[in-house]
């Protein structure tokens, strides 16, 4: 069965700090991870995926993440954390079909 | 601009009334979705469609009816069946094949009086 894990509801950073928001997945065959990020009453917006090639996909705002086969994991990372980071985070994994399965969110709160 | 609009953005639901929410795109995707959001449990699949007259449940379907009559609209009844649809509605969008990010509209909060 196909599944999303983001194992912490709740990060906190303080401004100019790297952040890490983890994801680890569970798929038959060949994994496409997403991350999105959500702002308070809007709709969900891309940040980055990895469908193939390198490991490390840089995205929007400066995010990044981090594709481990072997960990099963796409951790999203930024280098210095902003106060407008501050959101609630989605990863998502699809394979082969169309539909995506999200996780459960991870909040990210920048501390100024 | 191209992009998805949902429709209202707010919405109250009385007891025994069915109420649809509309979701249109003009980015010419040909799949399309709904997403219920609760909080802490992340967006699960409503219904999904991947072309014209043709959708297909996903995961919590029961309560729900949808239409594609028209490859821009994608909309979502819910009706008096779904006992607890006081959520957050968001639909999506994609060219098509698990590869392809998907768009999401705004989203439509509905509650009940």
């Amino acid at each position: 069965a196909q599944s999303v894990a983001q194992p912490e509801d709740q990060v906190n950073v303080a401004e100019g700090n790297p952040l890490t928001v983890k994801c680890t997945y569970s798929v038959s065959g060949n994994p496409y991870l997403f991350w999105y990020v959500q702002y308070p009453n809007r709709g969900l917006q891309f940040l980055l995926k990895y469908i193939t090639g390198d490991n490390l996909v840089k995205g929007s705002y400066g995010f990044e993440a981090e594709f481990n086969k072997s960990q099963t994991s796409f951790h999203l990372k930024k280098p210095s954390a902003l106060v407008s980071d501050s959101a609630l985070y989605f990863c998502a994994c699809g394979s082969g079909a169309n539909n995506l399965f999200f996780g459960t969110g991870t909040r990210l709160t920048v501390i100024p | 601009d191209g992009g998805i609009t949902q429709s209202p953005k707010y919405l109250f639901r009385k007891e025994g009334q069915n109420v649809t929410l509309s979701c249109e795109q003009n980015l010419n995707h040909d799949a399309m979705y709904w997403y219920r959001q609760d909080p802490g449990q992340g967006l699960r699949l409503i219904y999904y469609s991947q072309i014209v007259n043709d959708f297909q449940k996903g995961d919590i379907a029961e309560g729900y009816s949808v239409s594609r009559e028209k490859k821009e609209s994608f909309p979502l009844t819910v009706t008096s069946a779904q006992k607890n649809p006081t959520a957050f509605y968001l639909c999506a969008s994609s060219p098509g094949g698990g590869h392809q990010p998907q768009h999401f509209g705004d989203g439509t909060r509905l509650s009940i009086l």
